[in-house]
């Protein structure tokens, strides 16, 4: 089974320009996250789909970022415009339901993409 | 008050030796406790996944789950270099409808010396 698959891995932009990250989930999984990971702190929820609608995204900056999932497969999350404490690393994680004890409902992560604002 | 709190580190240890790591947590309704270890420059990955209380076994690694206390470790025996990386404990009070979120502790950093 092919993993969650990100682009870019790494992006280096000045405050104020726009930057966007893509995923590609695990096929057929329909819930698909996109986390924000600040060095040195855990995993921070910014959105969650689920297959093309969205589930929370109670703490998205909506007036600056955005994020889509047409078709309910791939995603993209956009920034625009870009501050200094954007930088960290954009995880993005898809799962796939089912019941907990035949380890299906877990998340898995893709390797991230790694956003340094100047 | 944070609702999972977890020590940052680092844990420095010899190779060989039985590491301990602990979470706590406010929130008594959390039913669902993982441990996800994230290796530099890489996406977390599952490495424990525990319902409610008790003991769970997985070769060298066991994860502990005190619903009493608020509180969850994970012991890692014979620790290897290779185990060194962040180990980031997640929590959640709901695992089956589509509203699964996951409450995540900071990340404890691990250093296994050879």
């Amino acid at each position: 089974e092919a993993g969650v698959a990100q682009s870019p891995r790494y992006k280096i932009i000045e405050k104020r320009q726009s930057v966007a990250f893509w995923c590609n989930p695990i096929s057929g999984h329909a819930t698909l996250y996109w986390y924000q990971q600040i060095l040195g702190q855990g995993p921070k929820l910014l959105i969650q789909f689920q297959n093309n609608g969205v589930v929370d995204d109670s703490q998205l900056p909506k007036d600056r970022f955005s994020a889509e999932r047409l078709k309910g497969v791939d995603s993209t999350l956009k920034i625009q415009p870009a501050k200094l404490e954007d930088s960290a690393v954009y995880l993005c994680a898809s799962r796939s339901g089912g019941s907990p004890g035949d380890g299906a409902n877990v998340l898995t992560f893709g390797a991230g993409s790694r956003l340094t604002v100047l | 008050q944070k609702e999972v709190e977890q020590d940052p580190g680092p844990l420095s240890v010899p190779e060989g030796a039985i590491v301990s790591l602990n979470c706590t947590y406010s929130n008594s309704a959390f039913q669902y406790f993982m441990w996800y270890r994230q290796y530099s420059r890489k996406g977390p990955e599952l490495l424990m996944y525990t319902y409610s209380s008790g003991n769970k076994e997985d070769g060298r690694f066991t994860a502990q789950v005190d619903k009493s206390s608020k509180y969850i470790s994970l012991f890692i025996r014979d620790s290897q270099p290779s185990d060194s990386a962040t180990y980031l404990c997640a929590m959640s009070v709901t695992s089956m409808d589509s509203n699964y979120q996951l409450i995540w502790g900071a990340g404890t950093k691990l250093i296994i010396k050879p």
